[in-house]
């Protein structure tokens, strides 16, 4: 089973501060990606990494930054929290293009308010 | 600019009862479109669609796409209160590379 663990569940962060979000796969995914939900959008994409080191920026990407120093690991970075940033987060990883099962396995989130 | 809308946004019904979902897409260079349900969680895989016309199944949850309207239904007959979650649909175009386009979701809510 595709295992996708985020560092943790809830987090309340002050304004200004610096917010890592980690999350792991244990299923050597080449894709990783970094999503905000919010009630009535649906999932957005803030990055996405296709490999070690390698970024896009999706939808939203402003106000975060990402790194992927190892495959198995992808971070996202909020440099300075804001309140509009008071979200939840869910990570994902799956196998890359191409694959003809290219679904994407999610983490559990992170829930994140920023006061 | 890819687009994904769902309908409802969100539905009551009772045990017992049939729902449809809906999910309808504007894309270029479509590759498929995925379901998934989200509980209280991560969203879970439901189905994976490529071909129009071809009906995927699994126990009491179908689905379908029609890929000359643009759009797909979720099926969910003999509701239960189990199969109350958030149903997102998503749509993975070959132009995007990996990523997936979401639709906002439908919150379905069964009641007993």
């Amino acid at each position: 089973d595709v295992k996708v663990t985020q560092s943790s569940r809830y987090l309340v962060k002050r304004t200004g501060e610096k917010v890592f979000l980690e999350c792991v796969q244990d299923m050597d995914h080449e894709n990783m990606f970094w999503y905000r939900q919010d009630p009535g959008l649906g999932l957005r994409l803030i990055y996405f990494s296709y490999d070690v080191k390698m970024k896009e920026k999706g939808d939203i990407p402003e106000g975060y930054s990402v790194s992927r120093e190892k495959k198995e690991r992808f971070s996202l970075i909020l440099e300075s929290a804001s309140t509009n940033q008071t979200s939840m987060y869910l990570c994902a990883s799956s196998l890359p293009g191409g694959s003809h099962r290219n679904e994407q396995y999610f983490g559990p989130g992170t829930r994140l308010t920023v006061t | 600019e890819d687009k994904v809308v769902q309908s409802p946004l969100s539905l009551v019904v009772h045990e017992g009862d049939t729902v449809t979902l809906n999910c309808s897409y504007e894309v270029t260079n479509f590759r498929s479109l995925l379901w998934y349900k989200q509980e209280k969680k991560a969203p879970t895989f439901l189905f994976m669609l490529t071909s129009s016309g071809i009906e995927k199944k699994s126990g009491r949850l179908s689905s379908i796409l029609d890929k000359k309207e643009l759009f797909s239904i979720l099926n969910i007959t003999a509701t239960q209160t189990g199969d109350s979650a958030i149903y997102l649909c998503a749509v993975d175009a070959t132009n995007a590379g990996n990523m997936l386009t979401f639709g906002g979701g439908t919150r379905l809510m069964v009641k007993p």
